[in-house]
């Protein structure tokens, strides 16, 4: 079964600062990984996904992240922090089989960015 | 194009009463997924609807239930509330790999 390790429940950047939020995954077959924002009292927008095309995936808002099969982690980063990055991140894979679709998410990196 | 949406917002239920909760997909999705997400315990699946069947099921009681109606349109229903089922349930829909999530519904079970 496919399970997700976000480590770090909170981080804290400057802003301007570099963002890395990381994401380790195991999966049993090749995984569709995502990662989600979520603001206060609001549901989850998606930032960017890999689904075994480019290694690199630029998503929205400055954000993107590396899918490194040999360490089996999809870290985020973003070069530079903005007050409006405040939020919480959530890493989730699938496997998508036709079968079998559901998220598993990570529990979370609540990122908090100081001026 | 219209989001993902859910009703009501909120949601005040009393232990050992049944909620109802709906969700609208984005045109054109024919699967809508249902979480949980509930304090420490992050998101959790719950429902897994595709052309009106239930596919996939998370490890949740049987008090929790839902159907997917002709227009791909959702209900999930809880019975017999509990005060640990008091959480944000959010609904996502898609047509392919990614899943568009809607606001969600705040059930509170007092």
């Amino acid at each position: 079964a496919q399970s997700v390790t976000q480590l770090g429940s909170h981080v804290s950047v400057s802003e301007g600062a570099l963002v890395l939020l990381r994401c380790n995954y195991s999966s049993s077959v090749p995984p569709y990984l995502f990662w989600y924002v979520q603001y206060p009292n609001q549901g989850l927008q998606l930032l960017l996904k890999y689904t075994s095309a480019a290694t690199l995936v630029k998503g929205i808002n400055g954000f993107e992240a590396e899918f490194k099969k040999s360490e089996t982690s999809f870290h985020l980063t973003k070069p530079s922090a903005h007050m409006s990055d405040a939020a919480e991140y959530f890493c989730a894979v699938s496997e998508y089989q036709g079968g079998s679709e559901k998220l598993v998410f990570g529990k979370g990196t609540k990122l908090t960015v100081n001026p | 194009e219209a989001g993902v949406t859910q009703s009501p917002t909120h949601l005040i239920k009393t232990r050992g009463q049944q909620a109802t909760l709906r969700c609208s997909p984005i045109s054109g999705h024919t699967s809508v997924y249902w979480y949980q997400q509930a304090l420490g315990l992050g998101l959790q699946f719950l429902l897994w609807y595709d052309e009106g069947e239930e596919r996939n099921r998370g490890n949740f009681p049987p008090r929790f239930s839902g159907r997917q109606f002709p227009n791909y349109s959702s209900e999930l229903n809880v019975n017999a509330l509990e005060l640990e089922d008091s959480a944000l349930y959010l609904c996502a829909s898609s047509l392919y790999e990614e899943q568009y999530f809607g606001p969600g519904t705040r059930l509170t079970v007092t």
